[in-house]
């Protein structure tokens, strides 16, 4: 069975544009959810969907938004772009929402540099 | 929120040696799992073990939920386990992750 793929992988963008990350999970997981990973602040978690839904929403500004489709890909946006936003962003799915017990996949994620 | 440690933050070994990695959780958790982390930034999945004793090769891990810790075993070390090994439990539905510890296996 395929991992959870994300696209692009790498990503260079300028400060105020915007920039769309892609996740596909695992084939029958529902559940897509997305962290992002910095030197300084470690693994924080974004959001998680599950049947499209938003179910879950970490400490980030509204720039960061995302959405699932009914085939349970997943995709973030991030709106003008800050310095800060420079980050390896990780989507995980798991066979149901994460408030239950169900194990989290990681894909090998998106490093997104902001210059 | 709960808030998750992990210790040693750093560890160098030798090839071959054994070594025991923690995680200190501050409150009661529906689930914990532990990860690798590769130089590429994948994480791994090693254990998803809530409580109990689970081993895999060279590599075990055991859960005391009652008394909120965990502990990675790594057995016989090899330079392809370096990296970074991540605790992460599950609280209000999302995985919250320890800061790491950095494991340096020298040959």
């Amino acid at each position: 069975k395929a991992g959870v793929t994300q696209t692009p992988r790498y990503l260079i963008k300028t400060r105020g544009q915007q920039v769309t990350l892609s996740c596909s999970p695992i084939s029958g997981h529902r559940s897509v959810s997305w962290y992002q990973q910095t030197p300084g602040q470690g693994l924080q978690f974004l959001f998680e969907y599950f049947s499209e839904t938003q179910r879950n929403k970490g400490n980030f500004p509204g720039r960061f938004s995302g959405r699932q489709f009914s085939n349970s890909r997943s995709e973030m946006n991030v709106s003008t772009l800050e310095l800060g936003d420079s980050a390896l962003y990780l989507c995980a799915s798991s066979v149901g929402p994460t408030g239950g017990y169900f194990e989290q996949y990681f894909g090998p994620g998106t490093r997104l540099t902001v210059t | 929120g709960i808030q998750v440690e992990q210790s040693p933050p750093d560890l160098i070994l030798q090839e071959g040696a054994n070594s025991t990695l923690r995680c200190n959780f501050s409150d009661s958790v529906n689930n914990l799992q532990w990860f690798h982390q590769n130089p590429w930034g994948q994480l791994i999945n090693l254990f998803y073990i809530p409580s109990g004793t689970k081993q895999n090769g060279r590599l075990s891990a055991t859960t005391v939920a009652t008394e909120r810790y965990s502990l990675l075993y790594i057995s016989s070390s090899q330079t392809t386990d370096s990296g970074v090994y991540f605790c992460a439990v599950k609280s209000q539905g999302n995985l919250i992750f320890g800061k790491g510890t950095k494991l340096s296996v020298k040959p």
